[in-house]
Parts: C-alpha cells; sequence; structure tokens
C-alpha cells in the first residue's frame, strides 16, 4: 500500500507555544488529506479536511484559528497548532487518499504533549 | 450523517478461540467498509476492507469479515486467536454518494487475549 509519513513522531511543547505537524504522502499523490485527532482510549475524530491549494473544511467544533491546515502541495500537508494548551495534548493523525482510490492511507501518528 | 456502532466496548478471549467482532454502520446507498487494528501507541493498520462484490472479504493474519447488506453489518472475524492480537479494532465506513471522503470510525473494541 502506498505510505504516508508524519513528522515528528511525538513532541513535548510547553503552553503558549506553536507547534507543527508534517504529513506527506511518500509515493503517491494525495488530492485530499485528513487530519484525525484521537484522546487516550477513544476513536479518532475528523478534525479536518483539506485539498491541495484550497482552505481546509473544518468539522464544527475545531477552532480553525488554532489549528491552521495547510495542503501547499499533493505530497505535504501540516498541522500547526497555535498557543498551545495541555487539552490539546493527544495524539494526531493525518491520512491521505488519491483520486484513483477509495482507500485513505494513514500516517504513524504524532503524540503531541502540552506542559 | 453516517455513523458506525461497535456495541462491544471491550472483549476478552483465550488465545485459540474464535473471535467476532460487530461493527454497525447507517447511512450510505454505496459504503466502503473498513476495518483497522491499533496497538498501543501507534498508528493504524488497515486489516480488510468492503468496497464491492463478494460479501465475505479476507484480509491480513488470518481475519475476514462480512458485509450484510439487510443488516447494516460488516463484522470481524477468526478462527483462532492469538496472543499478539490484543489491540484496538476500529470499524470504519465512507460513503463517496455524500460527497464527504472522510473516514467515519466506530468507538473501537478493545481486545484483551487471555492464555
Amino acid at each position: 500500500g502506498a505510505v504516508v509519513s508524519q513528522h515528528p513522531s511525538w513532541v513535548i511543547c510547553k503552553s503558549g507555544t506553536s507547534v507543527k505537524i508534517e504529513c506527506r504522502s511518500l509515493d503517491f499523490q494525495a488530492t485530499t488529506m485528513f487530519w484525525y485527532r484521537q484522546f487516550p482510549k477513544q476513536s479518532l475524530m475528523l478534525m479536518a479536511t483539506s485539498n491541495e491549494g484550497s482552505k481546509a473544511t473544518y468539522e464544527q467544533g475545531v477552532e480553525k484559528d488554532k489549528f491552521l491546515i495547510n495542503h501547499a502541495s499533493l505530497t505535504l500537508s501540516t498541522l500547526t497548532v497555535t498557543s498551545a494548551h495541555p487539552e490539546d495534548s493527544s495524539f494526531y493523525i493525518c491520512s491521505g487518499d488519491s483520486e484513483q482510490s477509495y482507500e485513505q492511507y494513514f500516517g504513524p501518528g504524532t503524540r503531541l504533549t502540552v506542559t | 450523517a453516517q455513523s458506525v456502532t461497535q456495541p462491544d466496548i471491550h472483549i476478552t478471549v483465550s488465545e485459540g478461540a474464535s473471535l467476532e467482532l460487530r461493527c454497525n454502520y447507517s447511512y450510505g446507498a454505496t459504503p466502503y467498509l473498513f476495518w483497522y487494528v491499533q496497538s498501543p501507541g501507534q498508528g493504524l493498520q488497515l486489516l480488510l476492507k468492503y468496497f464491492s462484490g463478494d460479501t465475505l472479504v479476507q484480509g491480513i493474519k488470518g481475519f475476514e469479515a462480512e458485509f450484510k447488506r439487510s443488516q447494516s453489518s460488516f463484522n470481524l472475524r477468526k478462527p483462532s486467536v492469538h496472543w499478539s492480537d490484543a489491540a484496538e479494532y476500529f470499524c470504519a465506513v465512507v460513503s463517496y454518494d455524500t460527497g464527504r471522503r472522510a473516514l467515519t470510525f466506530g468507538s473501537g473494541t478493545r481486545l484483551q487475549v487471555q492464555p
């Protein structure tokens, strides 16, 4: 299957700082990328959907000014958590799909801890 | 809105015993169904998927699932569980005829395997 990478795999930051997470599709072009958040012992919840070159579509309740998503190319999407707070601590997972596939390919996730 | 229900939050089986994890979905004339497995602190691994055709699909690690449209179900089965199968299992659905490409996940079923 296609490969999606995420960087970093884990990050610890102080409250009030910003953190950027990268999501790359390594061997396919991801026309659409998705960002999910997973709290401990819970399921994945979609945060936003982004299409290359256009603004992301955020799910209800997700603050677009806090979670900045950029999908500048067909192989790279970034999620920036601005002014992070301890309640933003979570596991963030990205995925991508292509127009040719009905399957999403998931990255390995990024564990964010805000102290 | 599409939804996925996994009625069993936690299941414990003995090693070598058979396993069935339940999944019910709502919505979508043409659902695309997936089962993923997640080990603690790890990303998602695709076990199997159903798009169309034969309603009994085979996946990796000896898993299979059966799509039953009349029951809106996509239950996951394994005839003989191994200790390494202990993990969290997620059922997911996407229905492209809604125009929405993101997956909707069930709440997950945690599998424990007793020796």
